[in-house]
């Protein structure tokens, strides 16, 4: 395991479908987070996760958006009833933390590209 | 919550000389700021950071000032190469945020020509 792994690497998709992404993080991170990244824009946070408890969730995450860890291992994101507005680059990333290392460090994936025709 | 302003939109450079790029934050408590390089279809990767203790930090040929009075930080490339051709990102995150929760600046198109 080099790095945090995505897939799909691309999604086209009709209006309305629902998909599916998955990420898997650098096996030894605790922590797991999702950004979503529109072209000529940086990042925005959608969600993260330590271990397997999603923590937060940004108000960009609408209730179309769910994301789970199950195991806190790999993460999925669902897009339901997908919109135009959602096409987009989904990017995962993940870190490792506790109480005596706090790093920034984002590892991040090469990410998922969304196409909502 | 927190905002991040960057600029240029775009920067080009001939090859050897130095690259600036300089962010705005709004939130004065934000304690760390790094900066991400992506090359075109490629991952975001962290170039370098910075916390909020320290005015100033370099690696090799790039470096990262921060002025928290001003609420802005800059980067610096240094002897530019054509390899350095990238957007820039940099960010910050709220002092009550997980440390992987960042706000994002817009980013900065480097073109560095031969």
């Amino acid at each position: 395991d080099t790095g945090v792994s995505q897939n799909p690497r691309h999604k086209i998709t009709k209006r309305g479908q629902n998909v599916t992404f998955r990420c898997d993080p650098i096996s030894e991170h605790n922590r797991l987070y999702w950004y979503r990244q529109t072209l000529g824009q940086g990042p925005e946070f959608l969600t993260y996760f330590q271990n397997e408890a999603q923590l937060e969730k940004s108000r960009l995450l609408s209730d179309r958006f769910s994301a789970e860890r199950p195991k806190g291992s790999f993460s999925t994101l669902e897009i339901q009833r997908t919109e135009q507005g959602d096409s987009a680059m989904y990017l995962c990333a993940s870190s490792f933390s506790d109480r005596i290392t706090n790093t920034g460090e984002l590892f991040f994936g090469e990410g998922s590209r969304l196409t909502v025709l | 919550g927190e905002n991040v302003e960057q600029h240029p939109s775009t920067l080009s450079v001939q090859e050897g000389d130095s690259a600036v790029i300089k962010c705005t934050y709004s939130d004065s408590a934000s304690n760390y700021f790094p900066w991400y390089k992506q090359e075109l279809g490629k991952r975001p990767q962290l170039i370098i950071d910075i916390r909020s203790n320290v005015g100033e930090k370099k690696d090799q040929r790039i470096a990262v000032t921060l002025n928290k009075t001003a609420k802005h930080f800059s980067l610096h490339i240094t002897e530019t190469q054509p390899e350095d051709s990238a957007v820039y990102f940099c960010a910050a995150r709220g002092v009550t945020d997980s440390w992987g929760k960042l706000q994002f600046g817009a980013g900065t198109q480097v073109v560095v020509t031969p």
